[in-house]
């Protein structure tokens, strides 16, 4: 079945760092890809989304590929801010399936400042 | 924009009781609801599909009688925990994909269950 896998956490960077989180993905049709962020003590919201290969979305500084030749996702941004600590999902949702949503396992980030 | 609201945010009960929380799409009508579990430091879990009007469809393993899903409004449903145990302790979150935004969800602020 589809799946979504992410780079392990806690990731741990200074602030104005530059940020990459890996995502790559395995699915039978053709997704729609999402970064979702949760943010302490919120809910999750979305972050940007892509959908069909070489979308590029973007967000408050974040961007992210869709690479269908690689299958990745991956979520960058060229400085980051103590504000952006969160946890950070990576998901797809396979129009075949009702807008249901599968997650990647989340990365939590954390700012020094 | 699209808002969902689940209620209660916290509740704490008592093992063997049954526990009620609500998802609310507050703008939006929502024939399709979405009930997540999310246990500590792991990602989002999909229990069950909420359909207004008819069944839920729950994904493997999830005990649809443990976990009780009613649509019973375009606006409003229901999971309800019956018998709880510790082991049903976590975060409970909803979601909802406004008409139209294929693929897209608005999520509820969670909600979180301790079984005494």
């Amino acid at each position: 079945g589809d799946s979504v896998t992410q780079m392990e956490g806690p990731v741990t960077l200074s602030e104005e760092a530059f940020l990459t989180i890996n995502c790559t993905y395995t699915a039978t049709g053709y997704p729609s890809l999402f970064w979702y962020v949760q943010y302490p003590g919120e809910g999750l919201q979305l972050l940007l989304k892509a959908t069909k290969a070489d979308d590029k979305g973007s967000n408050k500084g974040f961007e992210a590929t869709y690479r269908k030749e690689t299958t990745s996702f991956h979520l960058e941004k060229g400085s980051v801010q103590v504000s952006d600590s969160a946890v950070y999902f990576c998901a797809l949702s396979d129009y075949s399936s009702a807008s249901k949503i599968i997650f990647g396992s989340g990365t939590r980030l954390s700012i020094r400042p | 924009g699209a808002v969902v609201s689940q209620h209660p945010s916290r509740v704490i009960c008592k093992s063997g009781t049954s526990v009620k929380i609500e998802c609310r799409s507050l703008d939006f009508q929502a024939t399709t609801m979405f009930w997540y579990r999310q246990f500590p430091k792991q990602s989002l879990m999909l229990m069950a599909t909420s359909n207004e009007g008819s069944k839920a469809t729950y994904e493997q393993g999830v005990e649809k009688d443990k976990f009780l899903i009613n649509h019973a409004s375009l606006t409003l449903s229901t999971l309800t925990v019956t018998s709880a145990h510790p082991e049903d302790s976590s975060f409970y979150i909803c979601s909802a994909p406004p008409r139209g935004e294929t693929g897209e969800l608005f999520f509820g602020e969670g909600s979180r269950l301790t079984v005494l």
